[in-house]
């Protein structure tokens, strides 16, 4: 069945360091990506979003490219902030599937430092 | 205006008891969910309600029951509870486009004792 495989966490960085949080996908035929993020004691929220192959979603400073080739859509951010802590999941949406349900990875927790 | 919205936020409980969280969204939209969060933050889906009709039971133990009155509404009632039951509890809705995404509410942390 479809599935999605994110690197384990915690990720713990300094300030301003580069994030890279890697996120790989099982699924028939081509899916919608999104990467959400929790932050303490809240809901998901969506963070960003790619409909179909090679498209790029952003959002504060976060970017992610739907790679078809590699089945990926690892989540990057060029300087993080300690309000970045948070937990993030990378989910895909089954194109074909009448249930629009939302299947998700394991989620990363990212610790940021000052 | 909160797009989706679930009460409690907190529910402490005791074994054995049934309880009732609700869920309401003011989108718009045609399909809703439950999803359970485990203590190590994994995502499960539970449920998928669309037009008020179940599409999805991901074998959940029959005594969590669903209920959907109207296409905004999607109420998770929960029979005889058990120690596992523990968790936190999200309510989400959705376009039913496979290219759009779900909107959560801000969770129900259940806690059986």
């Amino acid at each position: 069945g479809d599935s999605v495989t994110q690197m384990e966490g915690p990720v713990t960085l300094s300030e301003e360091a580069f994030l890279t949080i890697n996120c790989t996908y099982t699924a028939t035929g081509y899916p919608s990506l999104f990467w959400y993020v929790q932050y303490p004691g809240e809901g998901l929220q969506l963070l960003l979003k790619a409909t179909k192959a090679d498209d790029k979603g952003s959002n504060k400073g976060f970017e992610a490219t739907y790679r078809k080739e590699t089945t990926s859509f690892h989540l990057e951010k060029g300087s993080v902030q300690v309000s970045d802590s948070a937990v993030y999941f990378c989910a895909l949406r089954p194109r074909m599937d009448s249930s629009y349900k939302l299947i998700f990875g394991s989620g990363t927790r990212l610790l940021v430092r000052p | 205006d909160t797009a989706v919205s679930q009460t409690p936020k907190y529910l402490v409980t005791q074994m054995g008891n049934d309880k009732s969280i609700k869920c309401e969204q003011n989108l718009g939209h045609d399909t809703m969910y439950w999803y359970k969060q485990d203590s190590k933050k994994f995502l499960k889906i539970m449920f998928s309600y669309n037009n008020k009709e179940l599409i999805i039971n991901e074998t959940v133990p029959n005594r969590f029951s669903p209920k959907s009155p109207d296409k905004a509404h999607l109420n998770l009632h929960i029979n005889s509870l058990e120690l596992g039951d523990s968790a936190v509890y999200f309510c989400a809705s959705s376009r039913d486009r496979p290219n759009t995404e779900a909107f959560f509410g801000q969770g129900t942390r259940l806690t059986v004792v």
